[in-house]
């Protein structure tokens, strides 16, 4: 298995561009999630999806959308890139446990992502 | 939902036995205890997780308080791979927010060869 896999590993963007940060897991997973790291900082949740056709916000939404059309990929979009967008973008995946989420998340390479 | 809160900071020697210390005095009855670990450039790896008793595997060991007010990693052996910023989170296993990991900024643990 691949695992996580998320493309491309860098990219810079002009204020105002915008972009599809790929991801895509090859197990199967029911939950993906993108999340954002700025430097010094934990992780935090961008967006995730429960399965697919089905996505929600998390913590910090604004200027992202996502979908989730197939159980493997789940797409993030960057509408209108700023400069507060600089950041490394991570995305996970987990299966589902016995009562929800399983307790393992998978987390990709991540994106590292500049806009000037 | 209930924080956690960690040293910004701490040093081991190689092959010492590292305990890490997570506060989290607003834990609730349904929250799991969550360690993940960030190694330099890459994302963050599952450690280990815990609900009321101690548990181990592999990677490390998670001792629960009593209370579960607070929690603490232990590494048995630190080699120089263990470098890397640690995460305790909590996890809520029921409702619509159980999904969600919140991160904080972790602990950055340092060893020394």
């Amino acid at each position: 298995n691949a695992g996580v896999t998320q493309t491309p590993k860098f990219q810079v963007l002009k204020t105002g561009q915008s972009m599809t940060l790929q991801c895509a897991q090859d197990m199967n997973h029911e939950y993906m999630s993108w999340y954002r790291q700025d430097p010094g900082m934990g992780l935090r949740l961008i967006h995730y999806s429960v399965g697919a056709g089905i996505t929600d916000q998390g913590e910090v939404p604004n200027g992202y959308n996502v979908s989730r059309s197939t159980t493997e990929d789940f797409p993030l979009r960057l509408l209108s890139a700023a400069p507060s967008q600089t950041s490394v973008y991570f995305c996970a995946s987990s299966y589902r446990g016995q009562t929800g989420p399983a307790y393992e998340q998978y987390f990709g390479p991540g994106t590292r992502l500049t806009v000037t | 939902d209930a924080k956690t809160t960690q040293p910004n900071s701490m040093e081991s020697n190689e092959e010492e036995p590292v305990h890490l210390p997570c506060n989290h005095s607003t834990i609730s009855g349904t929250d799991y205890i969550h360690w993940y670990r960030q190694l330099p450039s890459q994302g963050p790896e599952y450690v280990i997780h815990g609900l009321t008793s101690n548990v181990n595997n592999r990677m490390a060991s998670l001792a629960i308080a009593e209370d579960r007010k607070s929690s603490t990693l232990i590494l048995h052996r630190a080699t120089l791979r263990d470098a890397a910023v640690y995460y305790c989170i909590l996890r809520r296993s029921s409702g619509g927010s159980n999904y969600k990991l919140t991160f904080g900024k972790g602990t950055l643990l340092t060893v020394n060869p």
